[in-house]
């Protein structure tokens, strides 16, 4: 199957500082990617779509000056999490969808710790 | 009525049993089918696709689709240890746009 890339897998930061997550397709052109986050035991909650060359689509309560998403190329998405909280703290994964494929294929995750 | 209900389980099985997963869902234009495999800490990992309804198989994993009954299973063959994960369902359709629609997820323990 086709490989998204994510990184980086673990990251820890001071509470007020940024964090940036990168989500890369490495074999395949992604028109589309997904941010999701993931609490313990729970399962995936959407929080944002974003189609390349164009602004995200965030899900209600998310807040889009927090978490932002840039999908500037066919392979590359990042979400920035700014001024980042402790309860900020969670699993984010990225997918991507390759043009008008059905399939989704999901990066390995960033578990972000802020303390 | 959410779009897609599964049931979250826990399921713990021994080793070598046949692990029946299953979801239902609400939206009869769905036609595309996924199953998913987490391990904790990882992002899901795509083990069936299926398009419309029928059978689909794959070594040990078989899914079946009965749009019908709104019903999909994956079946788990000879299960293992390293089985043992959350199985997420999900589903699209044309029409729904970028939507893709998931399961809870089912947790699995296969016990050696």
């Amino acid at each position: 199957g086709a490989v998204v890339s994510q990184h980086p897998s673990w990251v820890i930061c001071k509470s007020g500082t940024s964090v940036k997550i990168e989500c890369r397709s490495l074999d395949f052109q992604a028109t589309t990617m997904f941010w999701y986050r993931q609490f313990p035991k729970q399962s995936l909650m959407l929080m944002a779509t974003s189609n390349e060359g164009s602004k995200a689509t965030y899900e209600q309560g998310v807040e889009k000056d927090k978490f932002l998403i840039n999908h500037a190329s066919l392979t590359l998405s990042t979400l920035t999490v700014t001024s980042a909280h402790p309860e900020d703290s969670s699993f984010y994964i990225c997918s991507a969808r390759e043009g008008d494929n059905e399939k989704l294929f999901f990066g390995s995750g960033t578990q972000l710790s802020v303390l | 009525q959410k779009e897609v209900e599964q049931d979250p389980g826990p399921l713990s099985v021994p080793e070598g049993a046949i692990v029946s997963l299953n979801c239902t869902y609400s939206n009869s234009a769905f036609q595309y089918f996924m199953w998913y495999r987490q391990y904790s800490r990882k992002g899901p990992e795509l083990l069936m696709y299926t398009y419309s309804s029928g059978n689909k198989e794959d070594g040990r994993f078989t899914a079946q689709v009965d749009k019908s009954s709104k019903y999909i299973s994956l079946f788990i063959r000879d299960s293992q240890p390293s089985d043992s994960a959350t199985y997420l369902c999900a589903m699209s359709s044309w029409n729904t746009g970028n939507q893709f629609y998931f399961g809870t997820g089912t947790s699995l323990t296969v016990i050696p």
